[in-house]
């Protein structure tokens, strides 16, 4: 089956630093979500992005099908960023997400 | 516009029980997804539901089944719990085209 690997699992920031995350599918997919997982559990949308650039406040994605992977920035982290964040593939013939294993992101004030 | 709700919130039960976890689809949607999420791992898809059927399953045993209702509202039923099913059950709803919301979970314990 499809692989999806996020780097780094882990990032320590000191607020207001910037950071990139990375995620990494090993197949052609239809769609692709990326996910921020607060510290109760739930996953909160944080973008639906099949392909090309989208940006939210301090946040933006870019996923570069062709190629494969997908890059989520975060600019001047606030500590309510610390979490962890999850990038998900959405297989058609599968009709399932298969998620990477998260990046843990720490932001220290 | 109420989004995907999931009770209970907790619960704890011991090995062998059977336990059944809900979930209310987003409005307007009527597919929903079930995954589990064991400790520092990602959620793994179980299975999904649309039109009351089981669409697709994951690599999971047959103690795991569910339903859907007419009204798009899901069961996940497990039977003869075992101590690694302890995990947070997250339930999502879609339209179907994979753009998926998720619920606040469901936190089991088994002991």
């Amino acid at each position: 089956g499809i692989q999806v690997e996020q780097s780094p699992p882990d990032l320590i920031l000191q607020e207001g630093a910037n950071s990139t995350l990375r995620c990494n599918f090993s197949d052609s997919v239809n769609n692709l979500q990326w996910f921020h997982q607060n510290p109760w559990g739930q996953l909160i949308n944080l973008f639906y992005i099949p392909s090309g650039t989208k940006q939210n406040g301090r946040l933006s994605a870019t996923t570069v099908a062709t190629e494969r992977y997908s890059l989520l920035y975060i600019s001047s982290s606030q500590t309510t960023d610390s979490g962890v964040y999850f990038c998900a593939v959405f297989m058609e013939y599968g009709n399932k997400l298969v998620f990477g294993a998260g990046t843990i992101l720490r932001v220290k004030s | 516009d109420a989004g995907v709700t999931q009770s209970p919130t907790h619960l704890i039960k011991t090995r062998g029980q059977q336990v059944t976890l809900r979930c209310s689809p987003k409005s307007g949607h009527d597919t929903v997804s079930w995954y589990q999420q064991a400790l520092g791992q990602g959620p793994q898809f179980i299975f999904q539901y649309y039109e009351e059927e089981e669409r697709q399953r994951g690599n999971f045993p047959d103690r795991f089944s569910g339903h859907q209702f007419p009204n798009y509202s899901s069961e996940l039923n497990v039977n003869a719990l075992l101590l690694g099913d302890s995990a947070l059950y997250l339930c999502a709803s879609s339209l179907g085209g994979g753009r998926e919301f998720f619920g606040p979970g469901t936190r089991l314990t088994v002991l």
